[in-house]
């Protein structure tokens, strides 16, 4: 299956500063790039997707930025609020196998008031 | 609203019980998955299923089974559950074809062996 590696595990900022989690993958054919949110106790839920034909897509306060030569995206939080604090996970699916869904380790995010 | 239904949400059992853990939806989707989460740590793949003829193995599959009994229900059993097998579950569902996207999780179930 994909591997899949994700950086920082856990990530503390101020409210108001940016805060960025990046995802690595090995297949070289993948084409679809969702980043998941986790609340304390609640279900994982996506906050964005990209897919392989852009670089970058924006949602008000959150971003994610693909690199396909490096084999890694990002997502970028502005302006980050408490209510952002959560667990965050990459999930980069692979063409090889397109329903073999595998998830990075996950990324926990605080911010601090 | 389409969803997806966990039951139990809670369960607490003993070594070597048998265990079954269900799924169903209301989404209308193809596919289905069952992953573990244990604390501090992501979601790991048990099994997954394309559709009702169709399972296949995931990252941990050792010591779980399942049965896709229908399109909308994905059932995970525990044939004799042990401690390390103490964990919180979801079920996810997403749908089939070439724009392979986003999948859609149940509440979680969490089991407790003693």
């Amino acid at each position: 299956g994909e591997n899949v590696e994700q950086h920082p595990s856990t990530l503390s900022v101020q409210e108001g500063d940016s805060a960025v989690i990046k995802c690595t993958y090995s297949d070289s054919a993948s084409n679809y790039f969702p980043w998941y949110k986790q609340e304390l106790g609640k279900r994982p839920q996506l906050i964005i997707d990209i897919r392989s034909n852009v670089g970058e897509k924006k949602d008000q306060r959150i971003a994610v930025t693909l690199n396909k030569t490096a084999k890694h995206f990002s997502l970028h939080i502005t302006e980050t609020q408490p209510e952002d604090s959560a667990v965050y996970f990459c999930a980069p699916v692979g063409t090889y196998n397109n329903n073999d869904m595998r998830f990075g380790a996950g990324t926990r995010l605080t911010v601090k008031p | 609203d389409a969803d997806v239904t966990q039951t139990p949400r809670n369960r607490i059992t003993k070594t070597g019980k048998r265990i079954m853990l269900e799924c169903s939806q209301t989404k209308g989707h193809d596919r289905m998955y069952w992953y573990r989460q244990d604390p501090g740590l992501g979601l790991r793949l048990i099994y997954y299923s394309f559709d009702v003829k169709d399972i296949n193995k995931g990252e941990i599959s050792d010591g779980y089974s399942v049965s896709r009994q229908a399109q909308a229900k994905f059932s995970l059993s525990l044939e004799s559950a042990i401690p390390n097998q103490t964990a919180l579950y979801f079920c996810a569902t997403g749908k089939a074809g070439e724009n392979t996207g986003e999948l859609f999780f149940g509440e979680g179930s969490r089991l407790t062996v003693l």
